[in-house]
């Protein structure tokens, strides 16, 4: 399999559950990301990852927690979400070197709803 | 703040015909991609422009560069239906590495 495989495809929830969302790339890349991608706004940076290492969150509630055990794995932790939350989360991966970054490569995306 | 704009954010256009959709953004950057997303999908990278004056072309889809203008086009040629879908410019500003910045998208819709 190639690219990025984001599981699951869809999942719905209700406020009090706990889930958590997978992020796989096959590309060799050393960074991954979490985008939140909700109707009429642009896409929202949410967390980053570069040789493991979280290099920015902006901001996002700790309802969100993400995880990184290596350059190829990347999760995302939810718990008592609101219904806001509910929107599509996109996983991405690029290579990163001391200067630039080559473009991102998309996953397909989880399209989560909050109950 | 890197700021990314895209005009117009809906579109609507018959087949065969020829509209430019438009990217500006707000501080120095060399360095812009356009992805296209269907509904449902991921985000798929069409086009990656590297330098002031930079042109790629694609079947009917051309995208340009202007640095100085810090503008970029998408240029759609006789338009056909399977070219409906969200298309979005992401911004990478010239400092190190920094997260892309994506405008809201131009959503195309291609009416026969």
């Amino acid at each position: 399999e190639t690219g990025v495989t984001q599981t699951p495809r869809h999942l719905v929830m209700g406020m009090t559950n706990k889930k958590s969302l997978k992020c796989e790339q096959h590309l060799g890349h050393n960074a991954m990301y979490w985008y939140k991608q909700s109707a009429k706004k642009p896409l929202e940076l949410m967390f980053v990852y570069n040789f493991k290492e979280q290099t920015e969150n902006n901001s996002v509630p700790s309802r969100f927690s993400p995880e990184c055990p290596n350059s190829s794995h990347l999760f995302l932790h939810l718990h008592t979400l609101q219904p806001e939350d509910s929107a599509l989360y996109l996983c991405a991966s690029s290579q990163e070197d001391r200067h630039r970054n080559s473009p991102l490569h998309f996953g397909n995306g989880t399209r989560l709803t909050v109950t | 703040e890197l700021k990314v704009e895209q005009n117009p954010l809906f579109l609507s256009m018959q087949e065969g015909k020829n509209y430019t959709i438009y990217c500006n953004y707000s501080t120095t950057s060399d360095r812009l991609y356009w992805y296209r997303q269907d509904p449902g999908k991921s985000l798929e990278s069409l086009f990656v422009l590297l330098s002031n004056g930079a042109v790629k072309q694609e079947g009917r889809l051309m995208a340009s560069l202007d640095t100085k203008a810090r503008l970029s086009t998408l240029h759609i040629t006789a338009a056909v239906h399977d070219l409906s879908a969200t298309y979005f410019c992401a911004v990478d500003m010239e400092a190190g590495n920094t997260p892309l910045v994506f405008g809201k998208g131009t959503r195309l819709s291609v009416i026969a």
